[in-house]
């Protein structure tokens, strides 16, 4: 299997500028998570799906920011308008988790998307 | 909710052995151990789950203490491959829930 596939793997933008993110996960898993990393913050966790449902998105930072999962397949990351403050590098991980058993599993994390908005 | 790691980092010489720690302040279903590397993307080491048995990944072990909401991570004779930044990812729910991490430990070995 390919891994979980992110695009692109760098990003440079304006401030004010959309930025969107996108994420393949792991064929046949059924969970999806987004999270940030920087500097001062860690490892953040952004929003996850699962079955495609967004089950969590509390952990979005502001209005600017929303995710979608159209598909089983696709998932997208978008920031509008980006602040210098959005810089970080975002990942992408998917898991076999199932919210209806319980059961938990590995997350595999994609390569990341390094964001750098001037 | 974050948990907290201990220690922040630790420098080793090769051969020899590590506790990292994490604490969480509520309850947790499992806890889930990573390792990254410089400009890489973490890699998962194991899970722990609530009731379940200590777990091994070759000279990595780690356990779980339900009652102290506690995860220790052990590396015995420490190898140069072993070096990074590990970070314990805590679950509260179950079923795929999204991890909260903690700040993560720096591990140095030296050859």
């Amino acid at each position: 299997d390919a891994g979980v596939i992110q695009s692109p793997r760098h990003e440079v933008t304006e401030m004010g500028q959309e930025v969107t993110l996108r994420c393949k996960p792991i064929s046949g898993h059924n969970s999806l998570f987004w999270y940030r990393q920087t500097m001062m913050r860690g490892l953040e966790l952004l929003i996850y799906f699962n079955n495609n449902v967004p089950i969590d998105d509390s952990g979005m930072p502001e209005d600017r920011f929303s995710a979608k999962m159209p598909n089983a397949s696709f998932s997208t990351l978008k920031i509008q308008p980006s602040e210098p403050r959005d810089s970080a590098v975002y990942f992408c991980a998917s898991s076999l988790g199932d919210r209806l058993t319980l059961l938990t599993y590995e997350q595999y994390f994609g390569p990341g998307t390094r964001l750098t908005v001037t | 909710q974050q948990p907290v790691q201990s220690p922040q980092a630790v420098i080793l010489r090769e051969g020899e052995d590590a506790v990292i720690n994490c604490s969480s302040s509520k309850a947790l279903y499992s806890v889930h151990w990573y390792r990254q590397k410089h400009g890489e993307a973490p890699v998962f080491l194991m899970i722990l789950l609530k009731g379940g048995e200590q777990m091994r990944h070759e000279k990595i072990s780690a356990s779980f203490n339900e009652k102290k909401q506690q995860s220790s991570l052990y590396l015995t004779a420490s190898q140069l491959s072993y070096s990074g930044t590990y970070f314990c990812g805590t679950e509260f729910g179950g079923g795929a829930d999204g991890l909260t991490f903690g700040k993560g430990t720096h591990l140095i070995i030296q050859p």
